[in-house]
């Protein structure tokens, strides 16, 4: 069965420090893989998309990983920001169709 | 920057009775879509949509749904005879291309309460 399944679920870290955020998926045939970051009661807004032949992506301070092998992805962010303060889920899209595959998603809260 | 909108933000409806949601895709978009959230869990892709028809439907949008793209700038989802377990958190997406690698641009959703 096709799952995602993100860790931790929910992380709570000080102003303008690091963290990192994992993400495992059973999705195949595999075709991309995606972060998205979810503000309380608004949609989801696409912050990296990675196929399987890339094993990097960023976008600010957002810095995704992929091991297409293990089947593996993480989002790094780098000096967190109360901004940052949201739940953040990983999607995969399977290469049959353009149907999203979501993870639950792990909720970071930044505290000053 | 191009928004996909929604309406109504949040619906209220008896047990039975027809809704139907609304949205407004990116202009230049060809290929749009319905995901439901239900408290507490996952998003869950409900159906896409691409040159007047259905292009990929999950097990979740059976008979009771509907979607239609009416003219050229909205794009609906009717559930025919709400159930309970119908009061979720419906976004729609879209995007320009159909091809994978493509972001899906969301709303910010319309809460559907079932009474």
């Amino acid at each position: 069965k096709n799952q995602v399944e993100q860790s931790p679920q929910s992380l709570i870290i000080l102003e303008g420090k690091n963290c990192t955020l994992q993400c495992n998926y059973t999705v195949s045939p595999f075709s991309n893989l995606r972060w998205y970051k979810q503000d309380t009661g608004r949609g989801p807004v696409s912050l990296t998309i990675m196929t399987f032949s890339e094993n990097t992506k960023s976008n600010g301070r957002y810095t995704a990983t992929l091991d297409a092998d293990t089947k593996q992805s993480s989002l790094h962010i780098t000096a967190s920001q109360l901004s940052d303060s949201a739940s953040y889920i990983c999607v995969v899209s399977g290469q049959a169709g353009t149907a999203l595959i979501f993870g639950k998603g792990t909720t970071l809260s930044v505290s000053s | 920057e191009p928004e996909v909108t929604q309406t109504p933000s949040h619906q209220v409806t008896q047990m039975g009775q027809e809704v139907i949601l609304r949205c407004v895709p990116i202009s230049n978009h060809l290929y749009f879509y319905w995901y439901r959230q239900i408290l507490g869990q996952k998003v869950e892709f409900l159906v896409s949509f691409y040159n007047n028809e259905i292009s990929e439907k999950s097990e979740i949008f059976d008979d009771q749904f509907s979607v239609e793209r009416p003219d050229g700038s909205n794009f609906t989802l009717k559930i025919r005879s709400t159930k309970l377990e119908d009061s979720a958190m419906y976004f729609c997406a879209s995007s320009d291309w159909g091809i994978s690698n493509q972001p899906q641009h969301f709303g910010d959703g319309t809460r559907l309460s079932i009474l």
